[in-house]
Order: structure tokens, then sequence, then C-alpha cells
């Protein structure tokens, strides 16, 4: 199905180790934003991207780098990770950064 | 930065209709969404406001009022599996897509 796929779908890493989360979309969207999900706070905004080769800093980007090589992925990485980081991780496209988002499955985060 | 805020929770028996109101404060505003989120899935769009007014689809309907930063999702004839969070969201001047905490609504048979 099309749509967006990330990977892993969950994942329990120790504290002060590094982690790459994959997203990958093959809609052809040009805008692609990473969200994480936490009880009684919503989504919140890390980093996004308008088009390929562009990244941008969201509402709580610390902690979080992102690259766009391509148009169709869109890895979130963890440098060092912190037991703050454990979350549920979010990747969404959408045709524009006007348009509505599409979501992928999400990725259950805890760092011990 | 955005402020958005809607109810924790509702409740309401099947066949009826429930309303989520949603205000907002934001620097500029470019639209805003209703999502709706099962447990354990990911959001899926329900609607689009960028004008005053009601948009209606079909069993949901959304309204904006952007001077009075306020929205609300109208959900008719409810159904067991309209149980759900939904999501309201603010698109800002930058266009940058901001959350709601969500409201948890439970269909009750």
């Amino acid at each position: 199905t099309a749509g967006i796929t990330q990977a892993p779908t969950s994942q329990i890493l120790a504290a002060g180790r590094s982690m790459t989360l994959r997203c990958t979309q093959d809609m052809r969207h040009n805008a692609m934003y990473w969200y994480r999900q936490d009880l009684g706070l919503g989504l919140r905004l890390i980093h996004y991207s308008n088009t390929a080769g562009t990244t941008g800093k969201g509402e709580v980007p610390d902690g979080y780098s992102v690259s766009r090589a391509n148009t169709d992925d869109f890895p979130l990485t963890l440098a060092s990770a912190v037991p703050s980081q454990t979350s549920v991780y979010f990747c969404a496209s959408s045709e524009s950064f006007t348009g509505e988002l599409f979501f992928g499955e999400g990725s259950r985060l805890t760092v011990l | 930065g955005q402020n958005i805020d809607q109810p924790t929770e509702m409740t309401a028996t099947e066949g009826a209709i429930v309303q989520i109101n949603c205000t907002y404060q934001t620097s500029g505003f470019n639209g805003l969404f209703w999502y709706q989120q099962h447990a354990g899935e990911a959001p899926t769009f329900l609607s689009y406001n960028v004008l005053d007014g009601l948009e209606e689809k079909g069993r949901f309907s959304s309204f904006l009022s952007r001077s009075k930063g306020y929205s609300y999702l109208l959900l008719k004839e409810l159904q067991m599996k309209d149980s759900a969070s939904y999501l309201c969201a603010v698109r800002d001047r930058d266009y940058k897509l901001s959350f709601g905490a969500g409201t948890t609504v439970t269909v009750r048979a």
C-alpha cells in the first residue's frame, strides 16, 4: 500500500546510545515532518523539511537531527538518547507545506 | 508560537451529536485542521478550514471563526467506531502545523 513507512515499529534503547528512525514515503510529497506524541501533550513538531535539501527546526528540536538528501527519505537521528526521549514518534508528509498531513504508523521508542 | 485548547474528554451515546470545541492563539493563521486518531494508530485527516464558516463532510462538520480564534468539530449520528481522540491543529504564518493535546471521545451504547 502506498504511503509512509516508518522503521522500526518499536525499539528499546540504552541511554547514551544513538538511534536513527527511518521514514520513507512514496507519494512524491515535497514536505516531510517528524512529531513526537506524549500523553497529555499531544503531537509536538521536532523537525520539518519543506523540500529536498532543506530542513527546519520545530518546537522541540534539541537532541534530534534530520537530513533530507532526497524527496522520499527523512531520517531522524538521536545522537545520544536520554530517557526523556521516550515517546511515540510519527513521521508525516504533505504534498506542499500548505497541504494536509499524511502520517506513518509511528515508532515507539523507550530509552532506559 | 501556538496555544491550542480543547477539552480533554467527552462522552456521548450512540446516535447522539457531540461538539468538540477548539480555541487557539497563533502568530499568523494559514488554516485549521481536524484529525482523528484511534488508540495505537496514526492520526488521519478529517477536515480543513481556512475561511470562516461551516464545512460539511457526511456525518462530520467543522466550523471556523478566525476573528474569535475558535473552531468546532461536530460529529452527528455517533457510532461506536467514532470512539477516538480528535486533534485540532493550526497552521501558522510559517506554515508549521501545531496540534492541541486532543479530545478523547467515548461513545456508549
